[in-house]
């Protein structure tokens, strides 16, 4: 069983949508979850960056944790064709820990 | 130059050459990482240093071999690889010690082995 589950996709939705991304993971040791985005042909961008469980809202991006379900989620309000790309969930048991990715998740938003 | 660099960003190489990919930040961190990125797989973490010191080696093959002369530098030599070695080669750095130890990532090499 892989550590982190993540919906490969593709997905595709149109412009405007609310997006709704997930992880599900095995090991309750993680605390720190973090969101990242990667446009084609670079390299992974910090999102999203929150500890334990609860809300975090960033514009239009929220991250949500909940520890007791060992489940995360990203959602992206009026997604905008600029949101397409490959969204990777990550987490690490604590600071200076290695970071455990999800397979991430591609995102088309069409206009 | 800001943020972490990669050079080169592509490579074709043959299985009996030997090549080297060089990844430089720009943000003053401590730490400094090697990822294998593959289609339809997680990020790979390969190396890790902190301080210059190797502190991890995720079980990788001899055929690559780190380098960190610096803070700043990181290098991964590349020798007598295999086509299935063929993936995006991602290189991040972090500042261990801060009360958020996000890691940046460069660009990427993207690698074909023939």
């Amino acid at each position: 069983q892989k550590e982190v589950e993540q919906d490969p996709g593709p997905l595709s939705v149109p412009e405007g949508a609310i997006v709704s991304l997930n992880c599900t993971y095995s090991n309750s040791a993680f605390q720190y979850f973090m969101w990242y985005r990667q446009y084609s042909r670079k390299g992974p961008e910090l999102l999203m960056y929150t500890y334990s469980s609860g809300n975090k809202e960033d514009g239009r991006f929220t991250a949500q944790v909940d520890k007791s379900s060992k489940y995360i989620s990203l959602f992206i309000r009026d997604s905008q064709p600029s949101d397409s790309a490959t969204y990777l969930c990550a987490m690490s048991g604590g600071l200076g820990s290695r970071l455990t990715f999800g397979e991430g998740t591609q995102l088309t938003v069409n206009p | 130059e800001t943020g972490v660099t990669q050079t080169p960003r592509h490579l074709v190489m043959g299985m009996t050459n030997k090549k080297s990919l060089k990844c430089e930040q720009h943000l003053g961190h401590n730490a400094m990482y090697w990822y294998k990125q593959s289609a339809k797989k997680p990020l790979e973490l390969m190396f890790v240093y902190n301080f210059k010191e190797q502190t991890e080696n995720n079980s990788v093959p001899s055929r690559f071999s780190p380098e960190c002369p610096n803070s700043s530098h990181l290098f991964l030599h590349l020798h007598t690889l295999q086509p299935e070695d063929s993936a995006l080669y991602l290189c991040a750095s972090s500042q261990l010690g801060r009360e958020k130890d996000t890691q940046y990532f460069g660009p990427g090499t993207r690698l074909t082995v023939l």
